[in-house]
C-alpha cells in the first residue's frame, strides 16, 4: 500500500479482555517496529521484526504483550488480559530495511476501561 | 544503550521567529538520523534523513544538521508559521541495523499567531 495502515484507529475495551492490534506495512518494507506512547510521554519501544532473523523483545513490557508477522508483512500485537495501564497510542512503523527511512501509520488508541 | 535527549522540552515562540530544536545522543556508531513531526493524536511525519557521512540536510524552511562525533543534530525553522505548531522528535539509526530505534521525548512547539 502506499502508507502503514494500521487498524483499528481506536479501541476501546474493558480491563480483563483481550485485544488484537494489527499493522499493514509498505509493500516490500523488511523492517517494522511497535511503539506505544502514553499521554504526554515520548515513543516507548516494545518490538522490532527485521526480514526473517529472529524478532528483537526486548521492549515488550509484560508477558501479556506478544507480537507476530506472518509472511514477513502484516504485523499483529496482541495483549492480554488488559490492564488499564495498558491504555495508550500503539504506534507502527515500517522501513524499507534497517538504517533506511521510517514510515508510521496513524496508530491505534487503546482505551481499557 | 543509547540515550536520547531533546532541549528544549517545550517552546513558544511568535509567529515569524526562526528557531533551534537541539537533540544530543549518548552513541555516536549512528547509520543516519531522522527528524519527524507529531501532531497531536496523530502519528509521526518524517521531516527529514540526514545521513551520517552528510552534514546538514534542507526542505524548504528546515534544516537539519548533524555533528555525528559530538553525538549532536539540531533542527533549524526558519520564518515560523502557526502550522508549525507540533511536537518534534529525533531518532538517531544504529549503525548496526538490527539495532531498534530509540527515540528522543521531543520538543514541543507551540507557535503564536
Amino acid at each position: 500500500g502506499a502508507g502503514v495502515s494500521q487498524s483499528p484507529s481506536n479501541k476501546v475495551t474493558e480491563k480483563g479482555k483481550d485485544v488484537e492490534l494489527r499493522c499493514d506495512p509498505i509493500s516490500g518494507h523488511t523492517a517494522l517496529y511497535w511503539y506505544r506512547q502514553s499521554l504526554g510521554q515520548g515513543l516507548e519501544f516494545l518490538i522490532y521484526f527485521q526480514g526473517n532473523s529472529a524478532p528483537d523483545k526486548s521492549g515488550l513490557p509484560s508477558d501479556r504483550f506478544s507480537a507476530e508477522r506472518t509472511g514477513g508483512s502484516v504485523s499483529t500485537l496482541t495483549i492480554q488480559r488488559t490492564q488499564q495501564e495498558d491504555s495508550a497510542v500503539y504506534l507502527c512503523a515500517s522501513s524499507l530495511s534497517g538504517g533506511y527511512g521510517y514510515t508510521f501509520g496513524s496508530g491505534t488508541r487503546l482505551t481499557v476501561v | 544503550k543509547q540515550e536520547v535527549t531533546q532541549i528544549p522540552a517545550a517552546l513558544s515562540v511568535p509567529e515569524g521567529e526562526n528557531l533551534v530544536l537541539n537533540c544530543s545522543f549518548t552513541d555516536s556508531a549512528i547509520y543516519n538520523l531522522q527528524w519527524f513531526r507529531q501532531d497531536p493524536g496523530k502519528g509521526l511525519t518524517s521531516l527529514l534523513l540526514i545521513q551520517s557521512s552528510q552534514r546538514e540536510q534542507t526542505s524548504g524552511r528546515l534544516n537539519a544538521s548533524l555533528d555525528k562525533s559530538s553525538g549532536r543534530s539540531t533542527l533549524y525553522i526558519a520564518a515560523s508559521q502557526p502550522g508549525d505548531s507540533a511536537t518534534y522528535l529525533c531518532a538517531p539509526v544504529p549503525l548496526n541495523r538490527d539495532d531498534k530505534i530509540i527515540f528522543g521525548k521531543g520538543t514541543r512547539l507551540h507557535i503564536l499567531p
